[in-house]
């Protein structure tokens, strides 16, 4: 059975303290690997895709990597305004798209 | 920019209310979507929907049914509505071919309470 876990499932940073959030996946037939940003009471929002294993995409303090069982969300002196739920989602060969849990990420001034 | 736009952010409806939720987007794109979201559980896919008038199941269909009359809207209705019901509801759409397949995009969220 395809299946998303993200871990963990909150992380407390100081600002500028870089880390990373992992997606561990099982999924038939990847389609793309994808990761959103959710803000509290608002949908998520796209941020990246990656189809395949040693792919790696970045976007201002964030930088996403693939390989062949997981990826991992970079975050690089992290800001306040990065605090939000990060989720990482799989297509496979169908329409099907499987949502992680999600992490929430908490960044202290 | 893809917009999704849904007809309601906050709807309080009473227990056996038949309740519709709509969404529309702008993008032309031929998948669209319904989840749920509640805390400690993720999103949950109730129906999808690729084509006008197609629609599937997804992991939590009972009590839910949807329409899909014109590519842009894609409606999700609660016949009876029940307390546990009672969630966030996000739309999204994708497009299925071509850069950017399969890469969702939400709308605001309607959250709503049945009481």
């Amino acid at each position: 059975e395809d299946q998303v876990t993200q871990s963990p499932e909150a992380l407390r940073l100081q600002e500028g303290e870089s880390s990373s959030l992992n997606c561990s996946y099982t999924v038939s037939g990847l389609r793309g690997l994808f990761w959103y940003r959710q803000d509290p009471g608002k949908g998520p929002e796209f941020l990246f895709t990656l189809y395949s294993a040693g792919e790696e995409k970045e976007k201002e303090r964030l930088k996403a990597t693939l390989t062949k069982k997981e990826s991992f969300l970079h975050i690089t002196a992290p800001k306040p305004e990065d605090s939000a739920t990060y989720l990482c989602a799989s297509s496979n060969e169908g329409f099907k798209t499987i949502f992680g849990a999600g992490t929430r990420l908490f960044v202290k001034a | 920019d893809v917009k999704v736009t849904q007809s309601s952010r906050y709807l309080v409806k009473r227990t056996g209310e038949k309740v519709f939720l709509e969404c529309v987007q702008d993008m032309d794109h031929e998948n669209m979507f319904w989840y749920r979201q509640d805390p400690g559980l993720g999103l949950r896919l109730i129906y999808f929907s690729y084509d006008v008038k197609m629609k599937e199941k997804g992991d939590i269909p009972e009590g839910y049914s949807v329409s899909r009359e014109k590519k842009e809207r894609f409606s999700l209705i609660l016949e009876s509505a029940s307390t546990n019901q009672t969630s966030m509801y996000l739309c999204a759409s994708s497009t299925l071919t071509g850069p950017g397949s399969y890469e969702q995009y939400f709308g605001p969220g309607t959250r709503l309470t049945v009481t």
